[in-house]
């Protein structure tokens, strides 16, 4: 089955970087992308980009532009999310999702997250 | 940027009918996807493309989209329902296209 296996938690101080990897299996990896979504304790839902596993186009969210990147490893089936800079307020549980070649639709399957937490 | 709003709250009995709504400027116009969040677990997609069901999804979930609302409907309510929906849209009319997702809505079922 389709399936999205993020890497574990991780607790940077501020001012550190952070990279989570998603693991993806059970269908054809460059026929898709990659969504980042993060949800801080008890808030909502924010997107943060899309990178596309074919030609590892990226769209970033315009709120983090400069401080993320995005990355694949066809040869592993892997997506990369790199934050820097990091902050108190970018603690959150970070999630990858497979979406749409186009960068556009629906996100399906979602990884189990994995929990930053930024604390001095 | 394009602004999604959805009701923070709503309480629905056994059996009865749950309408979670999604407002957006012209919503009508754009492909809405819904995801269903249980504590503690990932948000899983219920409807996609306004009315789509993937595949497992039951039949009580369904959407529509005309307007500047979307709505997501849970026919026959059950105890297993309860989590919080969020409503997604791309959004390409801005000079930086991208997701937005709803605020969410928290269902409870009394």
């Amino acid at each position: 089955q389709v399936q999205l296996v993020q890497s574990g938690a991780e607790v940077k101080k501020p001012g550190a970087s952070v990279k989570v990897s998603c693991k993806a299996s059970g269908y054809t990896f460059t026929n898709y992308g990659i969504s980042w979504v993060r949800q801080a304790p008890g808030q909502g839902l924010e997107w943060m980009g899309w990178i596309s596993a074919y030609n590892g186009y990226t769209n970033y969210a315009q709120k983090l532009q400069g401080r993320v990147t995005m990355t694949t490893d066809t040869s592993t089936s892997t997506a990369y999310m790199e934050l820097r800079s990091l902050r108190s307020d970018d603690t959150a549980l970070y999630y990858c999702a497979r979406a749409p070649g186009d960068g556009s639709g629906a996100f399906d399957p979602w990884g189990q997250g994995a929990l930053v937490t930024v604390s001095s | 940027s394009y602004v999604l709003t959805q009701p923070p709250s709503l309480s629905v009995a056994p059996g009865k009918t749950a309408t979670i709504t999604c407002g957006g400027n012209k919503i009508g116009g754009k492909s809405v996807h819904w995801y269903q969040q249980k504590p503690g677990q990932a948000p899983v997609l219920v409807i996609s493309y306004d009315s789509d069901r993937p595949s497992g999804i039951p039949e009580r979930f369904s959407g529509s989209n005309s307007g500047n609302t979307a709505t997501l409907t849970i026919s026959r309510v059950e105890a297993g329902d309860e989590a919080d929906y969020f409503c997604q849209v791309w959004d390409s009319s801005s000079d930086h296209p991208g997701y937005v997702f709803g605020t969410g809505t928290k269902v409870t079922v009394l």
